[in-house]
């Protein structure tokens, strides 16, 4: 089944100390988004792909960073987590024609 | 700033009642989808809706796209348990599929 992966499902990092998440998608979608979101709020976006093209959300902080190596692959770096960068971290994917997304099952990051 | 309005916030039913939630903007979207998302998970596509009036079933979930495709409803009948989780309302403004505007969020519990 085509489908949204995201690996770890669980993330476990110290203060400070650099962590990758990573998303896969085989649905083949131009598109590829990076969410945060903290218990039960809508999700905040972070950044997202237009195929190769980056676009950062003005309030999105300089500490988290993003990758895109292929159409299949997207990877979230957060460079020094801070106690307030816990949350879900969810990917999602879209054809750029309705809106549609699909999501991945999310990370959840704790930062110790 | 586009908002989209969900009502109510918290949602605690009996199991077998009926209940509809709202969102509701001031700006016109091209598309809106419902998202179901249990916690722990990423959110889950439940309907995407496109034509102002537009009524779609899934099960014993009715959406409707306003007329002048500015608000949405979601009512589920009967409800169930597994109907617990926060419900997200999202729309796509003209032109600009690739951003959605996501909803307040509604958090139901059904109990048993």
């Amino acid at each position: 089944d085509a489908m949204v992966i995201q690996n770890p499902r669980y993330q476990v990092t110290q203060f400070g100390k650099p962590v990758t998440l990573s998303c896969s998608q085989t649905l083949n979608h131009n598109v590829m988004y990076w969410y945060q979101q903290k218990s039960s709020q809508a999700p905040k976006l972070l950044f997202h792909y237009y195929d190769k093209d980056f676009n950062n959300e003005a309030d999105t902080p300089d500490n988290f960073q993003s990758r895109r190596p292929n159409t299949s692959f997207c990877f979230l770096d957060i460079r020094s987590p801070g106690l307030g960068d816990a949350a879900m971290y969810l990917c999602a994917t879209s054809v750029p024609d309705r809106g549609t997304q699909y999501f991945g099952p999310g990370t959840r990051l704790t930062v110790l | 700033t586009q908002l989209l309005e969900q009502s109510p916030q918290f949602l605690s039913i009996q199991e077998g009642e009926n209940l509809t939630v709202y969102c509701n903007s001031s700006s016109v979207f091209s598309s809106l989808q419902w998202y179901r998302q249990e916690p722990g998970e990423g959110p889950v596509l439940l309907v995407t809706v496109v034509t102002g009036g537009e009524v779609k079933k899934l099960k014993r979930l009715t959406f409707q796209f306003g007329d002048a495709r500015k608000d949405s409803s979601l009512h589920i009948t009967a409800a169930q348990p597994g109907d617990t989780g926060l419900y997200l309302c999202a729309g796509a403004r003209p032109g600009g599929y690739q951003k959605v505007t996501f909803g307040t969020g509604t958090k139901l519990q059904v109990i048993p």
